[in-house]
């Protein structure tokens, strides 16, 4: 079974430059979920999907990152414009449905650096 | 709002020693409790979770952890490191009324001396 899919594994860009980031999850998945992950620190999520409808964005910084699952599979995280800091792991996970006892299954990540 | 702490930022200890990471846990109900570890460059591997039932729960590559109500506590344990166990270790909680939504700890990183 292939696991969650990310892209790029890492991207360096200037400050007030945009970016983009891919996951494609699990077969199969309903929910997926970016987390960003700060040096140092622990994953924070910042946005979880099921299906293709947003479940909760209470800690994405709506002014600048935005992310969409149109067709309800992959999933795209945008930054525009980024600032220094916004360098973290950006990781994607999903799990079969939202249920509190199911596993998150958790991709590589992309390394942004924002320089 | 539910909170994860985890004591210690770094740990040393010698292949074949036991090994125990700490994690205290800030929650109103009964949580669901996940340990999860990252090595350098990959994403987070689920080691064990705990969701009832019985407080010792058993997961992958040998790891062991303990539910204490009491202490808020989910501690993992190892009884024999190997140098392969050097990795980050985060514990999280999740939030069984907001859809698997979990919070995590800032991780334990475990260095092994051989």
């Amino acid at each position: 079974e292939a696991g969650v899919a990310q892209s790029p594994r890492y991207k360096i860009i200037e400050k007030r430059q945009s970016v983009a980031f891919w996951c494609n999850p699990i077969s199969g998945h309903a929910t997926l979920y970016w987390y960003q992950q700060i040096l140092g620190q622990g994953p924070k999520l910042l946005i979880q999907f099921q299906n293709n409808g947003v479940v909760d964005d209470s800690q994405l910084p709506k002014d600048r990152f935005s992310a969409e699952r149109l067709k309800g599979v992959d999933s795209t995280l945008k930054i525009q414009p980024a600032k220094l800091e916004d360098s973290a792991v950006y990781l994607c996970a999903s799990s079969f449905h939202r249920a509190s006892n199911n596993e998150q299954f958790f991709g590589p990540g992309t390394r942004l650096t924002v320089l | 709002a539910q909170s994860v702490t985890q004591p210690d930022i770094h740990i040393t200890v010698s292949e074949g020693a036991s090994l125990e990471l700490r994690c205290n846990y800030s929650y109103g109900a009964t949580p669901y409790l996940f340990w999860y570890v990252q090595s350098p460059g990959q994403g987070l591997q689920l080691l064990l979770k705990y969701f009832s039932g019985d407080t010792l729960v058993q997961g992958i590559k040998g790891f062991e952890a303990e539910f204490k109500r009491s202490q808020s506590s989910f501690n993992l344990r190892k009884p024999s490191v190997h140098w392969s166990d050097a990795a980050e270790y985060f514990c999280a909680v999740g939030d069984n009324n907001a859809g698997n939504m979990l919070t995590f700890g800032g991780g334990t990183r475990l260095m092994v001396k051989p």
